[in-house]
């Protein structure tokens, strides 16, 4: 049973341009959430999701930010017209249900790196 | 406005002695807290729990204790090993769901010296 697969590992995108992040939760997993690291910050919730639908999406920014967790396929987060502020190491992590005491499993990553 | 505190950026703890790694919250409406183990370019992976119902959580050389009146909770491990130099983050969250929405520390680097 493969782990959550996150990628691409890094990514590098110049100012403006779009950023796509994948993330394919472990199988029998139907709940994910994304989260951003900064340098030398800890991890910061952005958006929870299920198949379809996203349950809370209060760590979001408003803007260029958005998610989705499709019937089929990987969840996206998608960045549009990247700043420098947005490089970061975007973590995904699911679980199989939504009850006390379920770990979620996280991903390895993806850096990102706007220049 | 950090929720979820880690205040020694860093640890060194000679190999075979007890690690105790703190973390303190401020949000009393946390209810499960949560350890996580990171090594550099991986993702977390979880280490143990506690629900705010109990006050110790023990597993393997793993022992989490948490003191709700004082909002502080730490991690214990013993005897501590080489493999175990990583950085450790406390986690939180709120409701009765558990792992959503979890509130990170900013972490401790544990060095385990030889």
């Amino acid at each position: 049973n493969a782990g959550v697969m996150q990628n691409p590992r890094h990514l590098v995108r110049r100012r403006g341009q779009e950023a796509r992040l994948r993330c394919s939760p472990m199988k029998g997993h139907s709940h994910v959430y994304w989260y951003r690291q900064l340098p030398e910050e800890g991890l910061k919730f952005m958006v929870y999701l299920q198949k379809e639908n996203i349950i809370d999406e209060s760590g979001m920014p408003k803007e260029r930010f958005s998610a989705e967790f499709p019937k089929e396929g990987p969840s996206i987060l998608r960045i549009q017209q990247v700043v420098r502020g947005d490089s970061a190491a975007y973590f995904c992590a699911s679980s199989p249900r939504r009850e006390p005491g379920t770990e979620a499993f996280f991903g390895q990553g993806t850096r990102l790196t706007v220049v | 406005d950090q929720q979820v505190k880690q205040n020694s950026p860093s640890l060194s703890v000679q190999e075979g002695r007890i690690s105790i790694l703190n973390c303190d919250y401020t949000n009393s409406m946390f209810d499960y807290f949560l350890w996580y183990k990171k090594y550099p370019a991986e993702g977390p992976t979880f280490l143990i729990s506690i629900s705010s119902i109990k006050d110790k959580n023990e597993d393997g050389r793993f022992t989490v204790f948490l003191n709700k009146s004082a909002k502080h909770l730490s991690l214990h491990i013993v005897p501590s090993q080489p493999g175990d130099s990583a950085v450790y983050f406390c986690a939180a969250s709120a409701g009765s769901f558990g792992n959503e929405k979890l509130t990170f520390g900013t972490g401790t680097r544990l060095t385990i010296i030889p």
